[in-house]
């Protein structure tokens, strides 16, 4: 069955500090890994997107990084500010069948002043 | 561009009565999706669409039916609501070029509709 694990469920930082999120999946076989910020009360916006063949992206002061051997990803927020509180959903696809993505539970992180 | 709009924002219904939830976009792609998010847990696929008149179940389609008459509009349809489908319900479209080369395929989801079931 296709899983997406992410870590930590919540975490809490000050403002200006850095933090990575992780991404743990058995999807296969792997299309492509996206992550998505969802602030409260709205729907998912897409951050970035990687398929197999990368193992970097950048967005601004949001990183992604792929590891398809390991089956792991993480987000990286640098200099986070107060409008980086949100919820940060994994999302993987599968190139087999439909292509349905499979969706993590989501960080929710909060940046306090 | 309005992007994917949802109506209504919230309702609240009584057991075992009924409702449409609608959804449209205005970017002309051909995927649409309608997704639930249950507190503290990843979005459930209910229902997805490939185009006008081609529609397909997710993972949870049970007590949701969904129709797509045109590329715009892809309509949620709750029959004899129960309290488990009280949920945050929100509809998604992306295009299909990429789709067959497993790339860069980005969803665009709408504000979502909070539905209570009492």
């Amino acid at each position: 069955k296709n899983q997406v694990e992410q870590s930590p469920q919540s975490l809490i930082i000050l403002e200006g500090k850095n933090c990575t999120l992780q991404c743990n999946y058995t999807v296969s076989p792997f299309s492509n890994l996206r992550w998505y910020k969802q602030d409260t009360g709205r729907g998912p916006v897409s951050l970035t997107i990687m398929t197999f063949s990368e193992n970097t992206k950048s967005n601004g002061r949001y990183t992604a990084t792929l590891d398809a051997d390991t089956k792991q990803s993480s987000l990286h927020i640098t200099a986070s500010q107060l409008s980086d509180s949100a919820s940060y959903i994994c999302v993987v696809t599968s190139s087999g069948g439909s292509y349905i993505p499979t969706f993590g539970r989501g960080t929710s992180l909060i940046v306090h002043p | 561009n309005a992007g994917v709009t949802q109506t209504p924002k919230f309702r609240i219904l009584k057991i075992g009565q009924s409702m449409t939830l609608q959804c449209t976009q205005d970017m002309n792609h051909n995927y649409m999706y309608w997704y639930r998010q249950d507190p503290g847990m990843g979005l459930k696929l209910i229902y997805y669409s490939v185009g006008a008149g081609i529609t397909d179940k997710g993972e949870v389609p049970n007590g949701y039916n969904v129709s797509r008459s045109t590329t715009e509009d892809f309509p949620l349809r709750l029959e004899l609501a129960a309290p488990s489908q009280t949920s945050v319900y929100f509809c998604a479209s992306r295009t299909a070029e990429l789709w067959q080369r497993g790339g860069k395929d980005t969803q665009y989801f709408g504000p979502g509709t909070r539905l209570t079931v009492l």
